[in-house]
């Protein structure tokens, strides 16, 4: 089945602890990218890949780190998490530059 | 002013009414065009996705682009209590960067 994973689904940590959120597709698809979405703004890219080693900043990077080791995996890194930071994340892969998205199914991160 | 705005909603309706969700867009550079449906606790999935101006109809849904007043509509026609949910419009200039709106949630009353 063709699909994004994301993991965890859920998770509660305090400030200042380092996390990932992993992400993965069985695509093969080149581009793929991060977002949040906070309750009346909507999702808002945080960084984007358009391939392997090839990765750029979206709308709000800041706090964030991002890296394309490989072509299905594209993790996400808090280094050092803050209460803003707490949202509802999702990670999305697409064959090519069109508006095609596949989602995941989102991770919550609350920051204490 | 936002880039991308969005009425909120929330919008009920009847089943088996039309309905039209709007976008408004201040960037003239964005081309790409996507309508996207998001259940609750469940990631988006796209619904209509249209490359510069003018009509796209699946099925129920029909995708309207006006980029000279920088105007999208999507339009659902016999509408169904599985259209419950929240519709995202988003854009894109050279399809890497997307823009979303915030989003109308929708709810279908049988």
């Amino acid at each position: 089945e063709a699909q994004v994973t994301q993991n965890p689904r859920y998770l509660i940590t305090v400030t200042g602890k380092k996390l990932t959120v992993t992400c993965s597709q069985n695509m093969n698809h080149e581009y793929m990218s991060w977002y949040r979405q906070d309750p009346g703004l909507g999702l808002r890219q945080i960084y984007y890949s358009m391939n392997v080693e090839v990765t750029d900043k979206g709308d709000v990077p800041e706090g964030y780190k991002v890296s394309r080791k490989e072509k299905r995996n594209f993790p996400l890194i808090l280094e050092s998490p803050s209460p803003n930071q707490t949202s509802l994340y999702f990670c999305a892969s697409s064959p090519g530059r069109t508006g095609e998205l596949f989602f995941g199914e989102g991770s919550r991160l609350t920051v204490l | 002013q936002k880039e991308v705005e969005q009425d909120p909603g929330p919008l009920s309706v009847p089943e088996g009414a039309i309905v039209s969700l709007n976008c408004t867009y201040s960037n003239s550079a964005f081309q790409y065009f996507m309508w996207y449906r998001q259940y609750s606790r469940k990631g988006p999935e796209l619904l209509m996705y249209t490359y510069s101006s003018g009509n796209k109809e699946d099925g129920r849904f029909t995708a309207q682009v006006d980029k000279s007043s920088k105007y999208i509509s999507l339009f659902i026609r016999d509408s169904q209590p599985s259209d419950s949910a929240t519709y995202l419009c988003a854009m894109s200039a050279r399809g890497q960067n997307f823009v979303f709106g915030p989003g109308t949630r929708l709810s279908v009353l049988p």
